[in-house]
């Protein structure tokens, strides 16, 4: 069974800090890894799909990374702003009969 | 519209009562989830479905049941509510094997009183 941890689970930082957000999987059979966030309250929006082959992905200030090999995917926020208060949440993807499995997230508040 | 439509968004409803959460999807996948939301515990899969003619228990389908009417459309009923079955519920799709990610709806807010 899939295990997906996220470390910090909470992360309080002032305006304009880059920062990096952990997730770890058990099960290094994944296909790719996929980046939500989510705003209190409200459903998920996807931010990023990192290929495996790809093992990087970039979107604006945003910036996913994927080991495979260590069961490890990096999220980086460059010069992070309080729009960007919410939670973290990633999901390995795989085939076959393979369940999404989530972290239960790491919540950011960026404060002015 | 969104890709996966969640009805209703906000419900309260009494102990004992039986309700039906609804969840459409335009994405033409063939897997659809339900999932409920906790404070602290994260997202737990309730039931899934590969195909209309495939029901999966999740890891927490007890007290629940769900009907896949077709590809796009896939129901949760609370037979008899309780009220810790109070949450968020959220519907997602995913293409077979998941390879292009999850989408998920903008959720159900359930209370029960």
């Amino acid at each position: 069974k899939q295990e997906v941890t996220q470390i910090p689970a909470a992360l309080s930082v002032p305006e304009g800090e880059n920062l990096v957000l952990n997730c770890s999987f058990t099960d290094s059979a994944i296909y790719n890894l996929q980046w939500f966030r989510q705003d209190p309250g409200k459903g998920l929006t996807s931010l990023l799909l990192i290929q495996s082959s790809q093992r990087e992905q970039t979107s604006g200030r945003l910036n996913a990374s994927l080991d495979k090999s260590s069961g490890r995917s990096t999220l980086y926020i460059a010069a992070s702003q309080p729009g960007d208060s919410a939670t973290y949440l990633c999901a390995p993807l795989g085939g076959g009969s393979y369940i999404p499995t989530f972290g239960r997230g790491t919540s950011l508040i960026v404060h002015p | 519209d969104a890709d996966v439509t969640q009805t209703p968004r906000n419900r309260i409803t009494k102990t004992g009562k039986r309700i039906m959460l609804e969840c459409s999807q335009t994405k033409g996948h063939d897997r659809m989830y339900w999932y409920r939301q906790d404070p602290g515990l994260g997202l737990r899969l309730i039931y899934y479905s590969f195909d209309v003619k495939d029901i999966n228990k999740g890891e927490i389908s007890d007290g629940y049941s769900v009907s896949r009417q077709a590809q796009a459309k896939f129901s949760l009923s609370l037979e008899s509510a309780i009220p810790n079955q109070t949450a968020l519920y959220f519907c997602a799709t995913s293409d077979t094997g998941g390879i292009g990610g999850n989408t998920f709806g903008s959720g159900t807010r359930l209370t029960v009183v």
